[in-house]
């Protein structure tokens, strides 16, 4: 069984930098998955904002791009996410996703899911 | 970019009832991803769950009454009998998520 854990700065001040590693345990983040990362300001839906492949090839989200990168460390089994210049609109809780691989149909759907982080943007 | 639009925004049922969801894409996918498409479900303070994948695959440990369908730009999540752990919020995802339908207890 697949198990991630997120990690970093419950607050982080307004212009500044958000920094989140997620750690993965029961499986490889070089096994053929995409590691993702979601976010959910509080009390509104779901938003994706983007992976990374074991290849180090990355996907984001086209209204974060400017501000998003996400990184792995495969000798630690973790990946991070760095979003800069954020702003009271990205306090959210930040959860850490794996999108697994399904065979029927060769789709990537999140299958995975790390309990979730909440953070505060605020000076 | 194709956007998903959840349909009612909130649903208020009895345990017992049958519950029918609504997810509308913006456009039609390519035949390739024409069965791309997956329901979560999310219950305060936890992270989402993999309900259905591929519009209607159950994943692993879902039960029965959990069923989707549709094609094209219309796709619904059909909960036949609702047990009071299904009150929740649903969320359908092709690539983006929709915006949820809240399933409560009326």
């Amino acid at each position: 069984q697949v198990h991630l854990q997120e990690s970093g700065p419950g607050l982080v001040k307004p212009s500044g930098t958000l920094s989140l590693t997620c750690a993965v345990s029961g499986g490889s983040i070089s096994s053929s998955n995409w590691w993702s990362w979601v976010r959910q300001p509080p009390g509104k839906g779901l938003e994706w904002i983007g992976e990374i492949y074991h290849s180090g090839s990355t996907n984001y989200n086209p209204s974060l791009k400017s501000r998003v990168t996400i990184s792995m460390d495969n000798s630690k089994n973790q990946f991070s996410l760095n979003l800069s210049s954020v702003t009271a609109a990205d306090t959210a809780v930040y959860y850490c996703a794996r999108k697994g691989f399904f065979l029927g149909s060769g789709h990537y759907y999140f299958d995975f899911w790390g309990q979730g982080t909440l953070v505060t943007v605020s000076s | 970019e194709i956007v998903l639009t959840q349909s009612p925004g909130t649903l208020s049922l009895s345990p017992g009832e049958r519950a029918t969801l609504s997810c509308r894409a913006s456009q039609s996918v390519s035949s390739v991803l024409s069965s791309y498409l997956a329901w979560y479900q999310q219950k305060p303070g936890q992270a989402p769950r993999l309900l259905i994948y591929d519009v209607s695959s159950r994943a692993t440990g879902i039960p029965a009454r959990f069923s989707g369908s549709g094609s094209g730009t219309d796709f619904t999540l059909t909960i036949s009998r609702l047990e009071p752990e299904d009150f929740a919020v649903y969320y359908c995802q092709q690539g983006s998520f929709g915006g949820g339908t809240k399933v409560e207890i009326k």
